[in-house]
């Protein structure tokens, strides 16, 4: 059974920085391409940022702020985010695929 | 462009048919998949490329496309499946997604 599990998530000022981690099992990590995705409160869907073996893609929305990165001995995947604004608040989603985890809460207020 | 549109709401009795829609010149050339979002819950794929279930998912959903408008077809809604749902698909740089459909089944 594929699991994911967000953690990192918690209340940052803005311009602070947070690094989310997603420990998954269940599959061969290296295999597949894995996603941040978020949803910010009230809102829609919004894809985050993709990493597809060493190739890294970003929302025009976090370009340049946010690092996407795998570990691959741990199975796990990590989102560093810098320069938080508070329009960043959402709940961030794991995903493999089809499969996501059930998010991590990032709230960025002062 | 990458603008999916869905609409805002739709609203059936319990066993009646449900049918959301959705549609972007995106999808001429990618699939369309489908997600359920119950209050307080990730979201959950009900359907992926176009039309296929995956496990767990029950019988009555069921997904179609004609052209470049793809439908989400609940056939004998339940109280269940009262949920936000929304589409999406892939761009060229990541996935993009539609403002999301609110169904009422009561």
């Amino acid at each position: 059974e594929v699991q994911l599990l967000e953690s990192g998530g918690g209340l940052v000022q803005p311009g602070g920085s947070l690094r989310l981690s997603c420990a998954t099992s269940g599959f061969t990590f290296t295999n597949y391409a894995m996603n941040w995705l978020r949803q910010a409160p009230g809102m829609g869907l919004e894809w985050v940022s993709t990493l597809s073996g060493s190739t890294a893609t970003y929302a025009d929305s976090v370009k340049g702020r946010f690092t996407v990165s795998r570990d691959n001995s741990k199975s796990t995947l990590y989102l560093q985010m810098n320069s938080l604004r508070v329009e960043d608040t959402a709940i961030y989603y794991c995903a493999k695929d089809i499969e996501w985890g059930q998010g991590t809460l990032v709230t960025v207020s002062s | 462009s990458y603008e999916l549109t869905q609409p805002s709401s739709v609203s059936v009795s319990p066993g009646q048919t449900a049918r959301i829609t959705c549609s972007g010149d995106v999808l001429a050339k990618k699939y369309g998949r489908w997600f359920q979002q119950k209050p307080g819950q990730a979201p959950v794929v009900v359907i992926y490329r176009d039309s296929e279930r995956p496990s767990g998912i029950p019988e009555r959903f069921s997904g179609s496309r004609s052209g470049t408008t793809v439908t989400l077809t609940i056939t004998g809604a339940q109280v269940e499946d009262e949920a936000d749902y929304y589409c999406s698909t892939a761009a060229d740089n990541g996935r993009v997604f539609g403002g999301g459909t609110k169904l009422s089944v009561l």
